[in-house]
């Protein structure tokens, strides 16, 4: 049963600083591993998707790099604004289809 | 496209009362999937369809709870009789599984059971 850890659970940093979140899981037969993004009292919002072929994917001040043989994904983000402040989750999809998501990383950047 | 759309946003309703949440998954999409988020479990998985047949549903509490996906546009979960403890906000989301592309969440219904 595959099983997907984010640490920390909240992190709080000031505006400007470069951050790492991190996700683990223990079964290292993925199809794929999303970061997605939660505000308060909002749904979910895919971030990055990188294939299990792929090493990392970009977006803007975005970077998420998997190693499938460790079991571990990062988010980097950089330049870090208030606006990036909410709950990033990651999924990690198995080959039977079904996606396991982490509890998430509560992110605080102060101004 | 308009992206994976749930109805309805919010739901407040009696013990004891039926209650129907409807998601319409994006067009070309093979996969629909229904998940239940609370601050005690996070994101659990309740259901999922492939090319509109349910998969598994091993994550469905229990026999209150049910949930159809009649054609490819469409899918109802529903609960009855609902309980206090059901209060949640539920997601639909949808995903081609061909394309290896990741998932498209719905909006979310929060539901609420006074």
């Amino acid at each position: 049963k595959q099983e997907v850890t984010q640490i920390p659970a909240a992190l709080s940093v000031p505006e400007g600083e470069n951050l790492v979140l991190n996700c683990s899981f223990t079964d290292s037969a993925i199809y794929n591993l999303q970061w997605f993004r939660q505000d308060p009292g909002k749904g979910l919002t895919s971030l990055l998707l990188i294939q299990s072929s792929q090493r990392e994917q970009t977006s803007g001040r975005l970077n998420a790099s998997l190693d499938k043989s460790s079991g571990r994904s990062t988010l980097y983000i950089a330049a870090s604004q208030p606006g990036d402040s909410a709950t990033y989750l990651c999924a990690v999809k198995t080959n039977a289809g079904k996606s396991t998501f982490g509890d998430g990383t509560t992110l605080t950047v102060k101004p | 496209d308009a992206g994976v759309i749930q109805s309805p946003r919010h739901e407040v309703t009696e013990m004891g009362q039926e209650v129907t949440l409807r998601c319409k998954p994006i067009s070309g999409h093979n996969s629909l999937f229904w998940y239940r988020q609370t601050m005690m479990r996070g994101l659990e998985l309740l259901i999922y369809f492939n090319n509109n047949v349910p998969i598994d549903d091993s994550g469905m509490p229990e026999d209150r709870f049910s949930a159809k996906m009649p054609n490819a546009s469409f899918s109802t979960l529903k609960i009855q009789p609902s309980e206090p403890r059901d209060s949640a906000v539920y997601f639909c989301a949808s995903v081609n599984m061909g394309q290896r592309a990741g998932y498209t969440f719905g909006s979310g219904t929060r539901l609420t059971v006074v």
